[in-house]
């Protein structure tokens, strides 16, 4: 089957300026999440969506960070207006409603100069 | 609220070695355990799962892992470490039977570093 796909797949902006991520999931799975991996750490759930709903946003910066999944399929993430902190690898990763299985896709490195 | 401490941020151990990557959990309902495994610059991939049954889980590389409800812990152990091996390692959980909600709790992470 194939497997998460993310773009880009890399990343430069400057600070203040907006990015916008992508991410379409294996098909049929119901769930979706942005995760965000600070170089050296683990990664931290942004959101989880169930099909096209908001299960979990509690740790999105709701102030510059804002994600939509359409049709409870492909899913962007967009920061407005980025900081430093926010270089990172972000990481979208869907699973089956079961919650046994989740796939990765590869990423987006982001570099905010 | 779940989560996971890996006890370690480094291991640096010598090829053929064995090592261990400690793993410890929190939750207060049921959990389905992973590791993961990022080699650089690279996606996170799925190392090994416990989801229920034998407590003990292998992997196609010759990692391994065994789930203690006891000790709340999830060890991965391997008895001979290869240079192919150096790698971040992450313990993950989630939830069993959580609705919804089954978000992946990572912990900080592991790089084992083996040495020639």
């Amino acid at each position: 089957e194939a497997g998460v796909a993310q773009s880009p797949r890399y990343k430069i902006i400057e600070k203040r300026q907006s990015v916008a991520f992508w991410c379409n999931p294996i098909s049929g799975h119901a769930t979706l999440y942005w995760y965000q991996q600070i170089l050296g750490q683990g990664p931290k759930l942004l959101i989880q969506f169930q099909n096209n709903g908001v299960v979990d946003d509690s740790q999105l910066p709701k102030d510059r960070f804002s994600a939509e999944r359409l049709k409870g399929v492909d899913s962007t993430l967009k920061i407005q207006p980025a900081k430093l902190e926010d270089s990172a690898v972000y990481l979208c990763a869907s699973s089956l409603a079961s919650g046994v299985g989740y796939t990765f896709g590869s990423g987006t490195r982001l570099t905010v100069v | 609220a779940q989560s996971v401490t890996q006890l370690d941020s480094q291991v640096p151990v010598f090829e053929e070695a064995p090592v261990e990557l400690r793993c410890n959990y929190s939750s207060s309902v049921s959990v389905y355990l992973f590791w993961y495994v990022q080699y650089p610059n690279q996606g996170l991939q799925l190392l090994l799962k416990y989801l229920s049954g034998s407590t003990l889980v292998e992997s196609i590389n010759g990692f391994e892992a065994e789930f203690n409800k006891s000790q709340t812990s999830f060890h991965l152990r391997k008895p001979s470490v290869h240079i192919s091996d150096t790698a971040e390692y992450f313990c993950a959980v989630s939830e069993r039977g959580g609705g919804s909600n089954y978000k992946l709790t990572f912990g900080k992470g592991t790089l084992l570093t083996v040495n020639p």
